[in-house]
């Protein structure tokens, strides 16, 4: 079946750092979203990349989708302790109203 | 209404008693779906309506489990005979549902079920 993973599963940073999350699609994504999810909230979307290839910015994030349309990634330069949270992308197949989420990338930022 | 709202907030229940979890999309919002998160874990999709019609319940962990949607607005999630591994967050989210692209999924609160 169709299967989004995401890695790491959890990383903890010293602000400052730089943090990236990998997202993998077992299958051709028609698009891809992000969200985030703060400890105790509910998602929140971010972003969403929709050509092969495209690469979106926000402030210190930049969003990537691959070329084959199969993976994406999320790169947070120079962490703050707001950034604390979990992240997930969802995969939009073809020909279905379904996201399929990942399996999310927790981020711990330490002062 | 301002966003997705889910009612009760937190549900605290008996082994065995039945629940119903309730679900107010965004106006004008065709599609809504209930995803399951336990604590730490990844969102776990049950079931996604279309309108009045649930065209994938694939998600659905049990036949204890159901959703109906009635006027295209408001959704409930029915748990029957309620067991502790179903204690999670429920969460609902609606998305404009339009077009032949998958659009932004908006998230409600979602409703903190505790079995005892």
């Amino acid at each position: 079946g169709q299967q989004v993973m995401q890695i790491p599963q959890y990383q903890h940073v010293q602000e400052g750092e730089d943090f990236t999350t990998y997202c993998n699609s077992s299958t051709t994504l028609s698009n891809i979203q992000w969200y985030k999810q703060r400890p105790g909230g509910h998602p929140v979307f971010l972003i969403q990349l929709v050509k092969s290839g495209e690469v979106k910015k926000q402030k210190r994030l930049t969003f990537q989708f691959g070329e084959a349309k199969k993976n994406s990634s999320l790169h947070i330069t120079a962490t703050q302790t707001t950034d604390v949270g979990t992240y997930f992308c969802a995969g939009g197949h073809i020909n279905t109203d379904k996201l399929i989420f990942g399996t999310g990338t927790r981020l711990q930022v330490f002062p | 209404g301002a966003g997705v709202s889910q009612s009760p907030s937190n549900k605290v229940t008996e082994k065995g008693k039945d629940v119903e979890l309730r679900c107010d999309p965004i106006s004008g919002h065709t599609a809504l779906y209930w995803y399951r998160q336990s604590l730490g874990q990844g969102l776990e999709f049950l079931i996604y309506f279309q309108g009045n019609s649930a065209p994938d319940k694939s998600g659905l962990p049990s036949d204890r489990f159901s959703a109906e949607r009635t006027g295209g607005s408001v959704s409930t999630l029915t748990i029957q005979r309620t067991q502790q591994e179903d204690s999670a967050v429920y969460l609902c989210a609606s998305s404009s549902g339009s077009g032949s692209e998958v659009d932004t999924q908006y998230f409600g609160p979602g409703t903190r079920l505790t079995v005892l």
